[in-house]
């Protein structure tokens, strides 16, 4: 069974800052990763997929690591603005369609 | 230009009742995914239809059932909705079974 935990659970930055937030998983055996932004009340929007053969993705400021082996993943998010508030949700793929979710990183950027 | 669509938005109810939730896809993905994310938030799978076949059912109670007419919608019926089904749903669909995922806006269920 696979299982994903995320660290920490809420995080509180000053604007500027670069942070990461962290996303480990029990079974290596996964197709890929993928990294969502969830604001308050509504959807999750993707931010960056990593497929299992792949060690990172970049999308602008967001830059997005993977460790098989180690079962990891960070999300790296360059000058954080008030804007990235929001709760960060890793997901893990894997057996042809089954997906786990960790419980999120809720970050607040303060201006 | 949405791309998930879910109807309705919110959703009032009492206990015992059917009701269903509709999903729709504009993106020509051939599969898609129903989720149920509870009041403390964790969000875990519910079923994942590929090309109109059933490829997951996580251990949900039959009282839900999913429908698929065509590849661009995946609908959930609940009958008997119970206290516990209080939530909210989220559709999402991809290419292929393994590829990225995107979301629907998400339909909060509440049963009184």
């Amino acid at each position: 069974k696979q299982e994903v935990t995320q660290i920490p659970a809420a995080l509180s930055v000053p604007e500027g800052e670069n942070l990461v937030l962290n996303c480990s998983f029990t079974d290596s055996a996964i197709y890929n990763l993928q990294w969502f932004r969830q604001d308050p009340g509504k959807g999750l929007t993707s931010l960056l997929l990593i497929q299992s053969s792949q060690r990172e993705q970049t999308s602008g400021r967001l830059n997005a690591s993977l460790d098989k082996s180690s079962g990891r993943s960070t999300l790296y998010i360059a000058a954080s603005q008030p804007g990235d508030s929001a709760t960060y949700l890793c997901a893990v793929f894997w057996d042809a369609g089954k997906s786990t979710f960790g419980d999120g990183t809720t970050l607040t950027v303060k201006p | 230009d949405t791309a998930v669509s879910q109807t309705p938005k919110y959703l009032v109810t009492q206990m015992g009742n059917d009701k269903s939730i509709k999903c729709e896809q504009n993106l020509g993905h051939d599969t898609m995914y129903w989720y149920k994310q509870d009041s403390k938030k964790f969000l875990k799978i519910m079923f994942s239809y590929n090309n109109k076949e059933l490829i997951i059912n996580e251990t949900v109670p039959n009282r839900f059932s999913p429908k698929s007419p065509d590849k661009a919608h995946l609908n959930l019926h609940i009958n008997s909705l119970e206290l516990g089904d209080s939530a909210v749903y989220f559709c999402a669909s991809s290419h292929g079974r393994v590829s990225e995922q995107y979301f629907g806006p998400g339909t909060r269920l509440t049963v009184t």
